[in-house]
């Protein structure tokens, strides 16, 4: 069975700090996709991220950074120099890289917000 | 181009009566998700549609059904309301059933509630 979890439940940190979001994720595949999604209070999950799981190279969006180890199960993202529009609900899911696998399994979410 | 769509945005229900839920896929997508969120049980995927034909299923009862139209167009169906269905529907599209590497493009969703 596949399961990711998100043990951080609400992050608060102050305008212009560094956060972390993390995620760790159980599966027996040994190929699948890992994803990285925002939900605004519109309600609307917006798609940050899809990582290959035979890719461990970090990746860098501006202020946005992903950090994959496959040998600890990790996929964490952190957000540098944090600004109030990043105040959002943040989901990490897991994916089976299979024919016709759309099926996503989320964690819980973590509540990010972000004091001026 | 214009996102997924979902209708209608807010639903009030009486328990026992049903509801129909709508979603229009980005244009060009012709595969369509549907998810469950609540807080207690978070992101919960429903089930998920390619080329009308229902792919996968999640863990729910048999009151939740959907079909998917010729023009990729999806709806979701709910009978007998519960309480516990009170939920934000979230839909997704995505281009194609591929191997799991397209991400999913979710609507602003339809958030019922069950009085």
């Amino acid at each position: 069975a596949q399961k990711v979890t998100q043990a951080q439940t609400e992050i608060s940190v102050v305008e212009k700090e560094d956060v972390t979001l993390d995620c760790v994720y159980e599966t027996r595949d040994t190929t699948y996709y890992l994803f990285w999604y925002k939900q605004p209070p519109s309600g609307e999950l917006v798609f940050l991220i899809r990582r290959n799981s035979f890719d461990e190279q970090n990746e860098i969006s501006g202020r946005y950074s992903w950090n994959f180890q496959k040998s600890t199960s990790s996929f964490n993202f952190t957000i540098t120099a944090s600004q109030v529009v990043d105040s959002a609900v943040y989901f990490c899911a897991l994916r089976r890289a299979i024919q016709g696998a759309q099926k996503l399994v989320f964690g819980q979410g973590t509540r990010l917000t972000i004091n001026p | 181009k214009a996102g997924v769509t979902q209708t209608p945005r807010y639903l009030i229900k009486t328990r026992g009566q049903q509801v129909t839920l709508s979603c229009s896929p980005i244009s060009g997508h012709r595969s369509v998700s549907w998810y469950q969120q609540t807080p207690g049980q978070g992101l919960q995927f429903l089930f998920e549609y390619f080329s009308e034909t229902q792919r996968n299923k999640g863990n729910f009862p048999g009151r939740f059904s959907g079909r998917q139209f010729s023009n990729s167009r999806s709806e979701m169906n709910v009978s007998t309301l519960e309480l516990g269905d009170s939920a934000l529907y979230l839909c997704a599209s995505s281009l194609a059933l591929a191997q799991g590497n397209s991400p999913l493009h979710f609507g602003n969703g339809t958030r019922l509630t069950v009085t």
